[in-house]
């Protein structure tokens, strides 16, 4: 059974507006890790944001939100004032007692 | 500190032929994985490392793909017989693995094979 649905193959964006990126999970266990990771066109993956199962308050890392439903099981990544430097593939991934389970990713375009 | 290294950063070999794929993760890092990233797919799992135990092999697609680690640090990617499916971006990453869930991996920058 598929972990990780990310439903946006493609989005675009103008610069400097917010954009979400969708992810759900599933999982039965009660204890998991949610992450996400930016790929540019050079092809590293750049670790984001961590959100943790038992975190009460939704992680931030400056421009980077994931706002955590655990009873929608959703896990979504909001970019604030986009740049140019925001293009590229988002993968949301999720580990399950050190097993990740990683997305089909979103590529996210920012419009100048 | 240093990152997650790989090498080499791109490989380009003949059909049929062997090759070899290293990573050296983070200093500390006692778990290891390896995926494999086809041209505008997403990560697929292979292997993975934690400390002495035995390795989770699941994701292997062929008795073509073997992996091992040595002295709990360094890996090897080997592919026998390489075929063109083969070719992809082969990433390597590294976590901490000491509370489960709260682990974060952090990837090298990959290598590309391109089996010709």
């Amino acid at each position: 059974a598929q972990k990780i649905t990310q439903t946006q193959p493609g989005m675009f964006v103008q610069e400097k507006e917010a954009v979400t990126l969708d992810c759900t999970y599933d999982t039965s266990d009660q204890s998991y890790g949610l992450f996400w990771y930016k790929q540019p066109s050079s092809g590293e993956m750049i670790f984001l944001i961590y959100q943790g199962s038992y975190d009460e308050q939704n992680a931030t890392e400056g421009r980077y939100s994931l706002n955590f439903q655990k009873a929608r099981k959703s896990a979504n990544l909001v970019i604030s004032a986009s740049q140019l430097g925001d293009s590229a593939m988002y993968f949301c991934a999720m580990n399950n007692f050190n097993k990740f389970y990683f997305g089909s990713g979103t590529k996210l375009n920012v419009k100048p | 500190g240093a990152g997650v290294s790989q090498s080499p950063s791109n490989k380009v070999t003949e059909k049929g032929k062997d090759v070899e794929l290293r990573c050296d993760p983070i200093s500390g890092h006692t778990a290891l994985y390896w995926y494999r990233q086809s041209l505008g797919q997403g990560l697929e799992f292979l292997i993975y490392f934690q400390g002495n135990s035995a390795p989770d092999k699941s994701g292997l697609p062929s008795d073509r793909f073997s992996a091992e680690r040595t002295g709990g640090s360094v890996s090897t990617l080997t592919i026998q017989r390489t075929q063109q499916e083969d070719s992809a971006v082969y990433l390597c990453a590294s976590s901490l693995a000491l509370a489960g869930w709260t682990d974060t991996q952090y990837f090298g920058p990959g290598t590309r094979l391109t089996v010709l």
